[in-house]
Formats: C-alpha cells, sequence, structure tokens
C-alpha cells in the first residue's frame, strides 16, 4: 500500500528540547515536503527537497532543519522548540512528474 | 501574505445540494491547481487537480471550474452527501505539486 509514514502521531514537549519528527515513503518518490497547519492560516510549507542532498526552504523555515539522506526519508527536526511551533505537521511526497501529493496521516505536536 | 485566498471558512449544505468553494491567486507563474479533502485526524488527500489550459474538470460528482484572465478556481461538489462533509483546500504550484500554497481552507458541513 502506499504511503508516507509520520512518527510520532503526537508528541508533548518543553521548550528547548531537540526532537525530531520522521517521515518515510514507499512509494519512490522524488520530492518530499513538510507542512505545518495551522487554524485559519491553511497548510504552510516549511521545506521541500527534490531529491537525496536537494533540500530548500519553503514558506516558514524558521526553526526547524531538514535532511535527506535517503530517498524514502525526510525527518523534521526541532533544535530549540517554542511554544509557537505548536502545531500540526503533515510530510508529503510527490513524483518528479508533479503528480498531486501524498500526505502523511500528521503528528501533533505540543511545546510548553 | 496569503499566495491563494479562499472563501467561505465554513459552508453548510443540504443533502443533495451543490457546495462551491472559490479561490483566486495573484501569482501568474502558477501552473497548478490541486484541490485536497481532509477528514479529522487524517492527513489531506487529493480530490481533483487542473492546469491551466482547460476551463473545467469533472470526476465525478467534483468539479473544478477555472477562470485564468480573472485569475479563481473553483470547486463545485453536485449532489453533496453527508460523507463529503471535510475541510476542503485549494493550493496552487508553479512546479507541478511541489511547492504548494494552500488556501485557508473550507469547513463543509452537509446535513441530512
Amino acid at each position: 500500500e502506499a504511503q508516507v509514514t509520520q512518527n510520532p502521531r503526537y508528541l508533548i514537549t518543553v521548550t528547548g528540547k531537540k526532537l525530531t519528527v520522521t517521515c518515510s515513503q514507499n512509494m519512490n518518490h522524488e520530492y518530499m515536503s513538510w507542512y505545518r497547519q495551522d487554524p485559519g492560516l491553511g497548510l504552510r510549507q516549511i521545506y521541500y527537497s527534490m531529491n537525496v542532498e536537494v533540500t530548500d526552504k519553503g514558506d516558514v523555515p524558521e526553526g526547524y532543519k531538514v535532511s535527506r539522506k535517503e530517498k524514502r526519508n525526510f525527518p523534521l527536526i526541532l533544535e530549540s522548540p517554542s511554544p509557537n511551533q505548536t502545531s500540526l505537521y503533515f510530510c508529503a511526497s510527490s513524483t518528479r512528474q508533479g503528480r498531486g501529493a501524498f500526505f502523511g496521516q500528521g503528528t501533533r505536536l505540543t511545546v510548553v | 501574505q496569503q499566495q491563494v485566498k479562499q472563501s467561505p471558512q465554513s459552508l453548510i449544505v443540504q443533502k443533495g445540494g451543490i457546495s462551491i468553494i472559490n479561490c483566486a491567486y495573484e501569482n501568474t507563474a502558477f501552473d497548478y491547481f490541486p484541490w485536497y479533502q481532509q477528514f479529522p485526524g487524517k492527513g489531506p488527500a487529493l480530490l481533483i487537480a487542473i492546469r491551466p489550459d482547460v476551463s473545467e474538470k469533472k470526476e465525478g460528482r467534483f468539479t473544478i471550474s477555472f477562470n485564468k484572465s480573472a485569475k479563481q478556481f473553483s470547486l463545485h461538489i453536485m449532489d453533496s452527501q453527508p460523507g463529503d462533509s471535510a475541510t476542503y483546500f485549494c493550493a496552487a504550484g508553479a512546479h507541478g505539486a511541489n511547492n504548494l500554497f494552500f488556501g485557508t481552507g473550507t469547513r463543509l458541513t452537509v446535513i441530512p
């Protein structure tokens, strides 16, 4: 079954404690992205990657890092989380041909 | 600044009625316009997408109407059903499905 898998689904952490949200896809897609979803703001892109070792900033990259060492994985790293990063996060992947992105189930992060 | 403006924020429609959601954009470099459907606790799922070389695309009960000169596009759901109750996002992208800009979402409720 084609899917994008995020872990964890839920996470509560404290300000300043580094965390990583993992994302893995099994569709051999070149493109992967991270979005955050906030009420009234829709989904905003954090970072995207066009292939292994190729990443670029999206709309709201401040406070986030990503890496793409393998084609299937695209982890999101928060080096020093702050309360304003409390949000619902989605990972997505798509083909080079630009067919619609597949989204993961989401990770609800709360930073206290 | 919101690259894609979506309205209404919420919509209540009687079963069997037509649901209409509208989106507008400014960036003429956009060449891909998908609509996503999101159920509570799930990630967005691609519903239907259109490219600017056509004015309309229909898939089952779902139709996208596209007006290139007005830089507007809309989703029409014919014969709306309670199972269509979800949040709908329009989006636009300049390079296929990657680097998408999303609208703020419309919460649709179809009442029996």
